[in-house]
């Protein structure tokens, strides 16, 4: 159980272009989401937390105009990178926590989107 | 803010033998201490997790200590085998549906 899905798998686009990345818990309701950055050889860095129905938080330094992020319901939650550049490419990793009782304090998270902007 | 260092950030290890990864935490309000394995290009997979009200915990070859007054927590992974090659990252957060912030990593590599 707890399965989380993310959806591209990865994706070239032109600088300029928006791109849209969905993730989606699978067998659980996912009340928090949460997206992360992972540059080559690097950690992953938070990017925002989401809760279904309410507003994202950001972490200092992301740009909320341009990441968008949408949690409309509590299996899915997208990331819309808006006005793409060539140093959004990255990897971008999406998890999700569960009702408390449930999957208690583990995140589970999807497979990752590749973006590359050209 | 939470800030989790990890080290060391490579580490070559024999078959075999044991390796051993360690963290630090600064929020003393933290009391879920996650450790992952990632593998290229893959996502992040929960190998252990801790919480607070324990000091130790272990699932076959591999061990969690956690030490609170410290602020540090621990991964071991005895009898090292060719398949424990990886990224490992350590984690802090304060449970529930709370977010996480990841140590740096850790890139083992068991020699043959």
């Amino acid at each position: 159980g707890a399965v989380v899905s993310q959806h591209p798998s990865w994706v070239i686009c032109k600088s300029g272009t928006s791109v849209k990345i969905e993730c989606r818990s699978l067998d659980f309701q996912a009340t928090t989401m949460f997206w992360y950055r992972q540059f080559p050889k690097q950690s992953l860095m938070l990017m925002a937390t989401s809760n279904e129905g309410s507003k994202a938080t950001y972490e200092q330094g992301v740009e909320k105009d341009k990441f968008l992020i949408n949690h409309a319901s509590l299996t899915l939650s997208t990331l819309t990178v808006t006005s793409a550049h060539p140093e959004d490419s990255s990897f971008y990793i999406c998890s999700a926590t569960g009702l408390a009782g449930g999957t208690g304090n583990e995140q589970f998270f999807g497979p990752g989107t590749r973006l590359t902007v050209l | 803010g939470e800030n989790v260092e990890q080290h060391p950030s490579t580490l070559s290890v024999q078959e075999g033998d044991s390796a051993v990864i360690k963290c630090t935490y600064s929020d003393s309000a933290s009391n879920y201490f996650p450790w992952y394995k990632q593998e290229l290009g893959k996502r992040p997979q929960l190998i252990i997790d801790i919480r607070s009200n324990v000091g130790e915990k272990k699932d076959q070859r591999i061990a969690v200590t956690l030490n609170k007054t410290a602020k540090h927590f621990s991964l071991h992974i005895t009898e090292t085998q060719p398949e424990d090659s990886a990224v490992y990252f350590c984690a802090a957060g304060r449970g529930g549906n709370e977010k996480l912030t990841f140590g740096t990593g850790t890139r083992l590599t068991i020699i043959p």
